[in-house]
């Protein structure tokens, strides 16, 4: 069965630091992974997406992870944190074809301080 | 740019109700999709769905549970007899051709 484990629930970090929330994931085949990011109140927003290829993806808002199959892991980065980046994030894997279920991590809160 | 849309925003109902939230998916995906959050919780699949049948269903997805895409841009998600413990943000999303899934803003179900 597919799983993903975020192990950092709370994250707090100054604005204009940088930022590293962990992802790593549990899969049989080769994974889709997804970074999706929810506001107060808010739907979740696709962040970035790795199905193949480089392993370092891009995605928007300035955000990147890095797919590393040696250790399951999908960690998200982000060079410089700007304060409207306070949110929470979830990690997902998936299995790619069509009609399959994304099974998501339990999320990392991330608070910036000014 | 095409978004997922879901109404209400906001529903209450009465426990042993039944309720039926809606989703407009993206207009050419095929696949859809419900998902809950539990307050405070990780989100959770449901259901999906393509060809008008069901292509997977978690254990949460019980008899309770039914989707319907009743013309070509709705898709529902009923529950028969509403419980307190259905109380969640419920999720529509829709994809292509798998991978990447869209997803709407979500209906809250207060169960009171």
């Amino acid at each position: 069965a597919q799983s993903v484990t975020q192990p950092d629930i709370h994250i707090t970090v100054s604005e204009g630091a940088s930022l590293e929330l962990r992802c790593n994931y549990s899969y049989g085949a080769t994974p889709y992974l997804f970074w999706y990011v929810q506001s107060p109140g808010q739907g979740l927003q696709l962040l970035l997406k790795y199905f193949s290829g480089d392993t370092l993806v891009q995605g928007i808002k300035g955000f990147e992870a890095e797919f590393k199959r040696s250790q399951s892991s999908f960690n998200l980065r982000k060079p410089s944190v700007h304060w409207s980046d306070a949110a929470e994030y979830f990690c997902a894997v998936g299995a790619g074809g069509g009609g399959n279920k994304l099974t998501f991590g339990t999320g990392t809160q991330l608070k910036v301080e000014l | 740019e095409p978004e997922v849309t879901q109404t209400p925003s906001h529903q209450v109902t009465q426990m042993g109700q039944e309720v039926i939230l809606r989703c407009v998916p993206i207009s050419n995906h095929l696949y859809f999709y419900w998902y809950r959050q539990i307050l405070g919780q990780k989100v959770e699949f449901l259901v999906s769905f393509y060809n008008n049948e069901i292509s997977e269903k978690s254990e949460i997805f019980d008899d309770q549970f039914s989707v319907e895409r009743p013309d070509g841009s709705n898709f529902t998600l009923k529950i028969r007899s509403t419980k307190l413990e259905d109380s969640a943000m419920y999720f529509c999303a829709s994809s292509i051709q798998g991978g990447e899934q869209f997803f709407g803003p979500g209906t809250r179900l207060t169960v009171l």
